[in-house]
């Protein structure tokens, strides 16, 4: 089953508002990674968050990480149009020896940023 | 520098037939993974390495063998395709201390079975 759920399916925001999108995982993690996906494209790395941190920043990347609730959340301030794709949330997890390391996604949350 | 190459981009098999998706990375990324992206479905993971020699199973191994003789290549070998095999195959790729770095993504390998 697939570890990280994220919460809208689906979102329709206005040019200028922020986005907030939620993930929710079931085990523990070593890290918590964001993904952004275009129409008909690869994914694209965003931003990678470590089990030992809370919040982290990039450019108008907010991803906030609450180990106890097994929950995490990516903000997007100031939106624009071409933010517009599937966001996926994915945990990454090492094994208890050490020795493998999978990582794992989830299903994703389709935003629309209308002009 | 290119990346993550997946070939090819776009596959239609006969039921039955066999295929091997090719994935090369010229980053020395030690590890590398397979998934399959369906309709409401997300990405789930088909088999991923952590180096050459080693492999594993992900969430949807079944119909699916791969092998990792070299740190660049990592192809995927479907061994008799099925209609449920019709789907957006993903590579990915990185470093070992994956828990501070993200994956690189290849851009796709459409694959329908009829």
């Amino acid at each position: 089953s697939q570890q990280g759920e994220e919460d809208p399916q689906a979102l329709s925001i206005q040019e200028g508002e922020n986005a907030t999108m939620n993930c929710s995982y079931k085990t523990s993690i070593n890290n918590l990674q964001w993904y952004r996906q275009n129409s008909g494209r690869g994914l694209v790395h965003l931003i990678l968050i470590r089990s030992n941190e809370r919040e982290k920043h990039s450019g108008r990347l907010r991803v906030t990480l609450d180990t106890s609730k097994k929950s995490s959340s990516l903000l997007i301030t100031a939106s624009r149009a071409a933010d517009t794709a599937s966001y996926f949330c994915a945990t990454g997890q090492v094994n208890s020896g050490g020795s493998n390391y999978k990582l794992t996604f989830g299903k994703g949350t389709l935003l629309t940023v209308n002009p | 520098n290119a990346g993550v190459t997946q070939t090819p981009k776009f596959q239609v098999l006969k039921t039955g037939q066999s295929m091997t998706l090719q994935c090369a990375q010229d980053m020395n990324h030690e590890y590398m993974s397979w998934y399959r992206q369906d309709p409401g479905m997300g990405l789930r993971l088909i088999h991923y390495s952590v180096g050459a020699g080693i492999t594993d199973q992900g969430e949807v191994p079944n119909g699916y063998n791969v092998s990792r003789s070299t740190t660049e290549d990592f192809p995927l070998r479907l061994l008799s395709a099925a209609p449920s095999q019709t789907s957006v195959y993903f590579c990915a790729s990185s470093y070992s201390s994956a828990i501070l770095y993200g994956y690189t993504f290849g851009s796709g390998t459409r694959l329908t079975v009829v």
